[in-house]
């Protein structure tokens, strides 16, 4: 049964921090890793999706990378902002098909 | 486009009550799928569905029912609802998949479920 992890729970940083979340699988055998973010009361948005074959996705100052391999998945946030304040959750899409998710990172950027 | 809208955006309900959910989307999409997440649970697979007139039991599917009529509506229906079913509940949908190329999946806003 896939597994997914990330840790720690929680992280407060200083506004302007580059910073790094992390993700891991226990199953590497998966079609996709995406990356969201939920605000507080609200949905998830899709943040990046990277594909099997992939090996990182960009957008903006949002970086993901993937080695599947080593079943790890990492979220880099260049600059941090107060606005980035979120729970980040990290899903993997398997062979049944089927996302599993992570029990999210609440990340609180400090002004 | 609306994306994918659900209704209610909140409910309470007594134990033994029924209810529906509506998850509707607007993006032609082929697989709807409905979640809940609880505290320290993180999000989990309720049923889903891979197109019109087809659902299938995902990870935690005692106590709910669905039904997938019409392509862009996905209702999720509780027959006799229990304390351990409040939650909050998301629905979401992605595009057909292709050659094992899936897609990403988009979210509703959810509903905010509470059983007494």
């Amino acid at each position: 049964k896939q597994e997914v992890t990330q840790i720690p729970a929680a992280l407060s940083v200083p506004e302007g921090e580059n910073l790094v979340l992390n993700c891991s699988f226990t199953d590497s055998a998966i079609y996709n890793l995406q990356w969201f973010r939920q605000d507080p009361g609200k949905g998830l948005t899709s943040l990046l999706l990277i594909q099997s074959s992939q090996r990182e996705q960009t957008s903006g100052r949002l970086n993901a990378s993937l080695d599947k391999s080593s079943g790890r998945s990492t979220l880099y946030i260049a600059a941090s902002q107060p606005g980035d304040s979120a729970t980040y959750l990290c899903a993997v899409r398997g062979a049944n098909s089927k996302l599993t998710f992570g029990k999210g990172i609440t990340l609180s950027v400090r002004p | 486009n609306a994306g994918v809208t659900q209704t209610p955006k909140f409910r309470v309900l007594k134990t033994g009550q029924s209810m529906t959910l509506l998850c509707a989307q607007d993006m032609n999409h082929e697989y709807m799928y409905w979640y809940r997440q609880d505290p320290g649970m993180g999000l989990r697979l309720i049923h889903y569905s891979v197109g019109e007139g087809t659902t299938a039991k995902g990870e935690v599917p005692d106590g709910y029912n669905v039904s997938r009529l019409k392509k862009q509506n996905f209702l999720l229906g509780l027959e006799s609802a229990a304390p351990s079913q409040t939650s909050v509940y998301f629905c979401a949908s992605s595009p057909y998949s292709l050659a094992g190329i899936y897609n990403e999946q988009f979210f509703g806003p959810g509903t905010r479920l509470t059983v007494l």
